[in-house]
């Protein structure tokens, strides 16, 4: 079955910017939609974006000056950036494969295990 | 666009039936049938339960259901039992233009 794995640096420092990949195995990232979800340390979900096999993506309007998501098909990866990091975005974030019906984002299935960004100097 | 809204906690025996309700607007869980529910175990990444209001993924439970009745969606879990201490959010697509929307999580307990 396919499985997801985040990976990136555990430790960012104030106004830098975030790098994480996630890497699909098991199938492929074509003919799917994927997801970028956060969740800082005690609270709640973030949904961040989606994008496209093909590149297309939609990104929350709350982080979309920040954001960047980008596919490598070649390889089965996905990548995030997110600039301008604050203790704001210190999170758990998630890769996730999005089920979509009629154009729209529907659930979210599988998920990676998550990986934990701390924003400090 | 703000979160659904969800209870802080609910608790029950074990064997017992509990229900979790996720309230949102027409502009979300009313207006589509798009709500799903994820239970997250601590440390560990959340899992779909509940896709498209009613329905189970293929290895879930039949006692987990869902249903939904205007503007607020709802997750019942029957036959309540320990390893069902987790948890518990819900997720609408909006059509806003913040596309999807979590609710803020339910805790089970299990006493």
């Amino acid at each position: 079955q396919v499985q997801l794995q985040e990976s990136g640096p555990g430790l960012v420092k104030p106004s830098e910017t975030l790098s994480l990949t996630c890497t699909v195995s098991g199938g492929s990232i074509s003919n799917y939609y994927w997801s970028w979800i956060r969740q800082p340390p005690g609270k709640g979900l973030e949904w961040i974006g989606n994008i496209y096999y093909n590149g297309g993506t939609y990104y929350n309007p709350s982080l979309k000056s920040r954001v960047t998501m980008s596919v490598d098909t070649s390889n089965n990866h996905l990548s995030l950036k997110l600039s301008s990091m604050t203790a704001a975005d210190t999170a758990v974030y998630y890769c996730a494969r999005v089920q979509v019906r009629a154009g729209r984002p529907n659930w979210f299935g599988p998920w990676g295990q998550g990986t934990l960004v701390t924003v400090s100097s | 666009q703000s979160a659904l809204t969800q209870p802080a906690s609910v608790s029950g025996s074990p064997g017992q039936s509990i229900t979790i309700s996720c309230t949102g607007t027409s502009s979300d869980v009313g207006g589509y049938n798009y709500v799903s529910w994820y239970q997250q175990h601590p440390g560990k990444a959340p899992k779909v339960m509940i896709y498209e209001v009613t329905n189970r993924p293929s290895g879930i439970s039949n006692r987990f259901s869902g249903s939904k009745s205007g503007n607020t969606a709802s997750l019942t879990i029957s036959g309540l039992q320990a390893e069902d201490e987790a948890d518990y959010y819900c997720s609408s697509y909006t059509s806003s233009s913040t596309l999807v929307i979590f609710g803020g999580g339910t805790k089970v307990t299990v006493l």
